[in-house]
């Protein structure tokens, strides 16, 4: 596609469900990146997806978060049992390649758990 | 553990005049850097970029300063327009950091017509 699409662009859960946020990246980009912004604050790197390797979890802040990416392409960034304090704007970026560094960001889901 | 940060959370700026936006670094190891730029309800947008071997680097009414003795970058906008209105963060890389980026804490800049 044109660009990186997120989807949903706004979810709220009840506290202890189950969320799954979606990204496409721009075709031909081998890189995927999943950051998480809260309110006011800067992006905290989650996990990176390159091509065919191991994705680096290194990120991930507890192991009710996962991701997926499927087929080179689509990814899902999965929260088991939210909690309040994983509400936040939840961003995919996708680079060409390893030595690319300009990401192109989608424009995020926006997670509230209530 | 180290981390990227900015000296003013809010610029406020008069439509016309230059922008400078602050970072301060203190990974020394960090050899690549980048400006974003986010509007509200949007993702980053990348702005510019500069390698460690690079004092200067200049875009489209910005320019980038890299001051490695002091790990310092900095962000200038030429003739700030209304359309510059965002959240300018400055992110860092490392080669041992692989592809990943830490980002600093953002700088809102307010353009004032």
């Amino acid at each position: 596609g044109a660009g990186v699409s997120q989807s949903p662009s706004n979810k709220v859960t009840e506290k202890g469900k189950d969320v799954e946020l979606r990204c496409d990246p721009i075709s031909g980009h081998t890189a995927l990146y999943w950051y998480r912004q809260s309110l006011g604050q800067g992006l905290e790197f989650l996990i990176y997806f390159q091509g065919n390797s191991a994705p680096d979890k290194s990120g991930l802040p507890s192991d009710r978060f996962s991701a997926e990416r499927t087929g080179g392409s689509v990814s899902t960034l999965t929260i088991q049992r939210t909690q309040q304090e994983d509400s936040a704007v939840y961003l995919c970026a996708s680079s060409r390649n390893t030595g690319s560094y300009g990401y192109t960001f989608g424009s995020g889901t926006r997670l509230t758990v209530v | 553990g180290e981390s990227v940060g900015l000296h003013l959370p809010t610029l406020s700026v008069q439509e016309g005049d230059n922008s400078i936006i602050n970072c301060a670094y203190s990974n020394s190891a960090s050899d690549y850097f980048i400006w974003y730029k986010q509007e509200s309800g949007k993702g980053p947008q990348f702005i510019i970029d500069i390698r460690s071997n690079m004092d200067k680097r200049q875009g489209q009414r910005v320019t980038v300063l890299l001051n490695k003795t002091v790990k310092h970058l900095s962000l200038q906008i030429a003739a700030t327009q209304p359309g510059d209105s965002a959240v300018y963060f400055c992110a860092e890389n490392w080669g041992a950091a692989g592809n990943k980026l830490t980002f600093g804490g953002g700088t809102r800049v307010l353009v004032k017509p």
